[in-house]
């Protein structure tokens, strides 16, 4: 595997579950994102880790939950999410936080009923 | 806060054709990526440019810092080119910021 992956690619889930978003990376890098993008909105920066350590949290609401057990490693924990949560969902990496290329994953595609 | 305002926002072309996007940012930054994002929704880095002119293929970009600015130009443009161009630009004062622009959506005819 190379580059950053993400999974599931495709979740649904309902308001009251709790499941998890998984990204991994694969480029030795020290800095992991999270981003949303909703429906005709741009991008937007929700968690930056460098080396596990959370250095910005852009007011997401606490039903996110990231963890970042490792510097390969970011995972996405949700739990009583709201139909307007559905969104792509992005992880990013770069070699360190601040001046460095971002390379993204896939996405997760998550639809709340 | 900064601004970061793509334009035109929606492009339609002919197989062949050339076109200029461009990207305004209000602020200081420290670096400026261009990204495509495809019909699946993967983006795919396409230029890594906080200042200067750098060319890869059919596409090249210029970014002029001082004035807040960033070109991407598609030469010669094909229908797999289709699907949303982001521009982005970070922002480290005091707090770290990554702002994406609204994008251009651009479909290329056969």
């Amino acid at each position: 595997e190379t580059g950053v992956t993400q999974t599931p690619r495709h979740l649904v889930m309902g308001m009251t579950n709790k499941k998890s978003l998984k990204c991994e990376q694969h480029l030795g890098h020290n800095a992991m994102y999270w981003y949303k993008q909703s429906a005709k909105k741009p991008l937007e920066l929700m968690f930056v880790y460098s080396l596990e350590e959370r250095v910005e949290n852009n007011s997401v609401p606490s039903r996110f939950s990231p963890e970042c057990p490792n510097s390969s490693h970011l995972f996405l924990h949700l739990h009583t999410l709201q139909p307007e949560d559905s969104a792509l969902y992005l992880c990013a990496s770069s070699q360190d936080v601040g001046g460095d290329e971002q390379f993204f994953g896939p996405g997760t595609r998550l639809t709340v009923l | 806060g900064i601004q970061v305002e793509q334009s035109p926002p929606d492009l339609i072309l002919q197989e062949g054709a050339n076109s200029t996007l461009r990207c305004n940012f209000s602020d200081s930054v420290n670096n400026l990526q261009w990204f495509h994002q495809n019909p699946w929704g993967q983006l795919i880095n396409l230029f890594y440019i906080p200042s200067g002119t750098k060319q890869n293929g059919r596409l090249s970009a210029t970014t002029v810092a001082t004035e807040r600015y960033s070109l991407l130009y598609i030469s010669s443009s094909q229908t797999t080119d289709s699907g949303v161009y982001f521009c982005a630009v970070e922002i480290s004062s005091g707090t770290y910021k990554y702002i994406f622009g609204t994008g251009t959506r651009l479909k290329v005819l056969a």
